[in-house]
């Protein structure tokens, strides 16, 4: 059983698109983030819940919307998407501070 | 705020040969020290971390680490590297809720 899981694996669109990644954890991890890797593979943090609430909301566009149905789903929604938005990008859980794991990524490519 | 430098972008090294790949810390407080590592497409994997304890941490495919507080590292190591071993290295530090990552280090083993 795939941990932390995410969908789609690759993500081809045109620019102006608007599209959603999935991502799941059955390790019952109260905290989900979203992390971007450009294509110097630098990763940062965007986005992080806890429990379904939003607690960490690094400086990223209004057209990324991250949305938790419930403490083991956190998808990411994003608008009107542009060229400079593509990168992959990494959904990751941790039931505290000291232990996170990471999905295998989605590669975004905007054309 | 807390961060975390890996001054080498790339570290090459002979199979069988010992490897060290470098990575600094800046925090206040006490860390919370990880390294992961990216193989190519593929996502981020835990390799070990610090928390509290002996300084010397053991971890995934005979890596280990030492933390060592005067000298603010916390550099992984292994004795002899393998060519499986050639991938994207990552040094990270636990800032509040989230992980803070370097930049980045590519070790290439070779036969």
């Amino acid at each position: 059983d795939t941990a932390v899981s995410q969908t789609p694996k690759y993500l081809v669109t045109q620019m102006g698109n608007d599209k959603s990644i999935k991502c799941e954890q059955n390790l019952g991890h109260d905290t989900m983030y979203w992390y971007k890797q450009d294509s110097k593979k630098f990763l940062k943090i965007m986005f992080s819940y806890n429990n379904k609430e939003l607690i960490i909301n690094e400086t990223v566009p209004n057209r990324f919307s991250p949305k938790s149905p419930d403490k083991a789903h956190l998808n990411l929604h994003i608008n009107s998407l542009e060229l400079g938005d593509s990168a992959v990008y990494f959904c990751a859980s941790s039931p505290g501070p000291t232990g996170y794991t990471f999905g295998s990524g989605t590669r975004l490519t905007v054309v | 705020a807390q961060s975390v430098a890996q001054p080498e972008d790339q570290v090459n090294v002979a199979e069988g040969n010992p490897l060290t790949v470098k990575c600094t810390y800046s925090v206040s407080g006490n860390p919370y020290l990880f390294w992961y590592v990216q193989y190519p497409n593929r996502g981020l994997q835990f390799l070990l971390k610090y928390i509290t304890g002996d300084n010397l941490v053991k971890g995934s495919y005979g890596f280990e680490a030492e933390f060592n507080k005067s000298q603010t590292s916390f550099h992984l190591k292994k004795p002899s590297a393998l060519v499986s071993d050639s991938a994207l290295y990552f040094c990270a530090v636990r800032d509040k809720n989230k992980l803070i990552f370097g930049q980045g280090t590519t070790l290439q083993v070779k036969p």
